[in-house]
């Protein structure tokens, strides 16, 4: 079993839709929980970190469940600009192991 | 304030030549990453350094692959031989632990292609 698991996707939904992604990971030991976003042909970039108590940034927000070893990611109202890879990443306590999901592309369509 | 730093960002190279890979980190930060990227394994982890120290190298592939950090704004990643599926996408990123939010700033890659 992967360490970090995700929606396979690719997800096409049109403008203006709320899409959600999931992600599992198998590590119990992970304490640090972060969304990334990937352009096509580009590095990764932050999107934004996720907190034990469910955290939002805009139209963005993120949970996260720790006994079911669980993380989502929901878009509101999503744009065009949207459409990226996004990667789930967990790392455990100890040293700076990030490990990232496999990533789930969506494409948002006018 | 520059980013992190790659070179070269295309490499197309022969099987059984050595490739080299460059790195400059972001000035201050204190931990170096080296990922590598394909559409088969995704992102991986290959090795990192903490103020120039390699602490975990499990995800070298093989003694094909070597890195070294000879001092904090410069890092390399040498394949030698180099072999068709070590086409990626290779990444480097930094972060400052201290800052606490746990950001990896990565580099813009370096294609290889290995023919």
């Amino acid at each position: 079993r992967k360490e970090v698991e995700q929606d396979p996707g690719p997800f096409n939904v049109p403008e203006g839709a709320t899409v959600a992604f999931n992600c599992t990971y198998s590590n119990s030991a992970s304490q640090s929980f972060f969304w990334y976003r990937q352009d096509c042909r580009k590095e990764p970039k932050l999107l934004m970190s996720v907190y034990s108590s469910g955290n939002e940034d805009g139209r963005f927000t993120a949970q996260l469940n720790r006994a079911s070893q669980y993380i989502s990611l929901l878009i509101r109202d999503s744009k065009l600009s949207d459409s990226a890879t996004y990667l789930c990443v967990v790392k455990v306590h100890y040293g700076q192991n990030f490990v990232f999901g496999p990533g789930t592309r969506l494409s948002v369509l006018p | 304030d520059a980013g992190v730093i790659q070179s070269p960002r295309h490499e197309v190279t022969e099987m059984g030549q050595e490739v080299t890979l460059r790195c400059k980190p972001i000035s201050g930060h204190d931990y170096l990453f080296w990922y590598r990227q394909t559409m088969m394994r995704g992102l991986e982890l290959l090795i990192y350094f903490n103020n120039n120290v390699p602490i975990d190298d499990s995800g070298m592939p093989e003694d094909r692959f070597s890195a070294k950090m000879p001092n904090a704004s410069f890092s390399t990643l040498k394949i030698q031989p180099s072999e068709p599926r070590d086409s990626a996408v290779y990444f480097c990123a930094s972060s400052l632990i201290r800052s606490n939010t746990g950001e990896l700033f990565f580099g813009e890659g370096s294609r290889l292609t290995v023919l």
